[in-house]
This record gives structure tokens, sequence and C-alpha cells, in this order.
């Protein structure tokens, strides 16, 4: 079945600092790739939608600047916590989706948990 | 953007049928209806998703009633492995996102 990696698990930074985290679609190429965010005991929030060699599509209310996506290729994609503060401390989760047949759906990394000291 | 609503907690006996609701009574004729579960602290799991007809998998089956507006979530057996927060998604028409609601929070015990 599709298989999506995102890397690292867990990351601790000091503020001001930069993340980043990766998002790969290890067995199918993907076409689009989303980017969530996840507080304590609330639901996923969608960030942003990414395309292959385009730029991404936020959310409204989601700081573009802040949080820098590269989709550089169809088995990867990149969110960079710019400049982090103590209230980017959150669960970040990715998601792809692939072209066809059973690659069609949507498959979903394991995660990172950001905590910004 | 059709919008989903589902009870915020349930419990189920382990070995139980457990039915898991979900309205969304302003779904469009093109809209899925995706299920996803999530276990503490991992991303979400695809479990199954249908346009109108039932479906069935090794994981749940499906309803969708006839008219679309709701449908119902069937894990045959439950096992305690099977406590996480469940989320009802209906696709966006035209676009590729989920949106995730609140979800159903299912708590099986022995």
């Amino acid at each position: 079945g599709a298989v999506v990696s995102q890397h690292p698990s867990r990351v601790i930074c000091k503020s001001g600092t930069s993340v980043k985290i990766e998002c790969r679609s290890l067995d199918f190429q993907a076409t689009t790739m989303f980017w969530y965010r996840q507080f304590p005991k609330q639901s996923l929030m969608l960030m942003a939608t990414s395309n292959e060699g385009s730029k991404a599509t936020y959310e409204q209310g989601v700081e573009k600047d802040k949080f820098l996506i590269n989709h550089a290729s169809l088995t990867l994609s990149t969110l960079t916590v710019t400049s982090a503060h103590p209230e980017d401390s959150s669960f970040y989760i990715c998601s792809a989706r692939g072209r066809t047949g059973a690659n069609y759906g949507y498959t979903f990394g394991s995660g990172t948990r950001l905590t910004v000291v | 953007d059709a919008k989903t609503t589902q009870p915020p907690s349930m419990d189920c006996a382990e070995g139980r049928a457990a039915n898991l609701p979900c309205n969304h009574s302003t779904i469009s004729g093109n809209e899925y209806v995706y299920w996803y579960r999530q276990i503490h602290s991992q991303g979400p799991q695809y479990i199954i998703h249908g346009l109108k007809n039932n479906e069935t998998n090794e994981m749940a089956s499906l309803i969708i009633t006839e008219d679309r507006k709701s449908s119902t979530l069937i894990l045959p057996h439950a096992t305690l492995r099977d406590t996480a927060v469940y989320y009802c998604i209906v696709r966006i028409l035209n676009t590729d996102k989920l949106i995730f609601g609140t979800g159903t929070r299912l708590q099986v015990f022995p």
C-alpha cells in the first residue's frame, strides 16, 4: 500500500531558529501534498496544499513567509517553520495524494511534534 | 463546502459492533465521504470512502443513506485497538482538500 514517510518525528528547537520537516511518498508519485497542524485535543487544520513544481496554496490565516513549503519533486515536500516561536509548537502532519488506482487516496505521514523552547 | 457533524464521543464494548454516525446534509452530488481515524499522536489512518453505494473492506463498512445526507461507519467487531478519534470528511468538490471536523472519540472497553 501507499506509504508516506515524515521526518523527523520529534524536534526541539530554540526560539528564533528555523526547522525543516520532510514528507516523502515512498512507493508512489504524489501529485499533491498537504500540510496540517494539530494542537492538543483539537482536530487537524489544513495549512496549505502544494503541487509538484508550483507554489503552494495557503489557507486563510496561514503566513506563507513563516511556513515555507517546497514541493521539488513528485516524492518530496518540505515544510520549513522559520523564526520559530513557542506558539508554533504543534503536531505537524503531511498527506500525499497519488495519481490513480490504489494510490489515488490520501495517505498521511506519522507526524512531527515540534517543540519550540 | 459540505460540513460534517459527528457526536463528540461514543463507547463500545469489545467484540461488539461500533456504529459511528455522521451527518453531511449539505453534501453535493459528486462529493465523496471519507472516514479516517487517528490514534493518539499518530497520523490519520484511512478506513474507507464512498460516494453513493454502501462500501465494505477489511476494516469496516460504510452505509450511506439514499439521500446521501448522512452515513454510518460500522466496525463489526470492535477491539481495544480501535480506540481512536474517527473523522468523517466530505471532500470539497473540485478540490483535493480534506477538511477535518471535530470527529468522534471512540472508546472501546473490555
